[in-house]
């Protein structure tokens, strides 16, 4: 049972470059989330999707983009890389309803901009 | 304002008793979450309360009291391998979980 796969694990990559990380589930979840997570922070919701087809925006979505194509796979996108968006991103997924904080989490991405 | 606020770090001894305290202020109120994390780690699901009260999960139990905006997580019988930091969230009107920065525990043999 693979739950929720995030790639890369980890990159490094230079400011003003484009990123997309990736993150798929397979428990057939109608909402997924994306989180960035910096030290002595907590957990900040970036953007998120409650079935396919709809997103909407967190906390913090500026420079970020989604997409929610289908129920399975949830991208994200850094159109412009910049330093402070320096963090560890984590893709999570509920299948809503009364579990909808019952969040189950990818394994996070560490993106390092320079 | 939102706002979770939980100590930042806390240090146990093997074997013994740890309260995890964590208040919150949530435009509205859906629930209260605690999640585990190792170091390098996802996190992961603990523990869910929406009613006042202890609820029991073999070593870990969490309380709330919504009138006085307060939970904890209590974690006996404290193991090494339950050094992680725990995270407090609270779920606003909008069922959009508002997280603390978490409590690094470290539990000494």
């Amino acid at each position: 049972i693979a739950g929720i796969t995030q790639a890369p694990t980890s990159q490094i990559l230079a400011a003003g470059r484009r990123m997309t990380l990736r993150c798929t589930q397979d428990m057939r979840h109608n909402a997924m989330y994306w989180y960035r997570q910096d030290l002595g922070l907590g957990l900040r919701l970036i953007h998120y999707s409650n079935t396919a087809g709809t997103t909407g925006k967190g906390e913090v979505p500026d420079g970020y983009s989604v997409s929610r194509a289908n129920t399975d796979d949830f991208p994200l996108t850094l159109a412009s890389a910049v330093p402070s968006q320096t963090s560890v991103y984590f893709c999570a997924s509920s299948d809503g309803g009364e579990n909808t904080g019952e969040l189950f989490f990818g394994e996070g991405s560490r993106l390092t901009v320079l | 304002g939102q706002n979770i606020d939980q100590p930042t770090e806390m240090t146990a001894t093997e074997g013994a008793i740890v309260q995890i305290n964590c208040t919150y202020q949530t435009s509205g109120f859906n629930g209260l979450f605690w999640y585990q994390q190792h170091a390098g780690e996802a996190p992961t699901f603990l523990s869910y309360n929406v009613l006042d009260g202890l609820e029991e999960k073999g070593r870990f139990s969490s309380f709330l009291s919504r009138s006085k905006g307060y939970s904890y997580l209590l974690l006996k019988e404290l193991q090494m391998k339950d050094s992680a930091s725990y995270l407090c969230a609270g779920m606003d009107s909008n069922y959009q979980l508002i997280w603390g920065a978490g409590t690094k525990l470290i539990i000494k043999p």
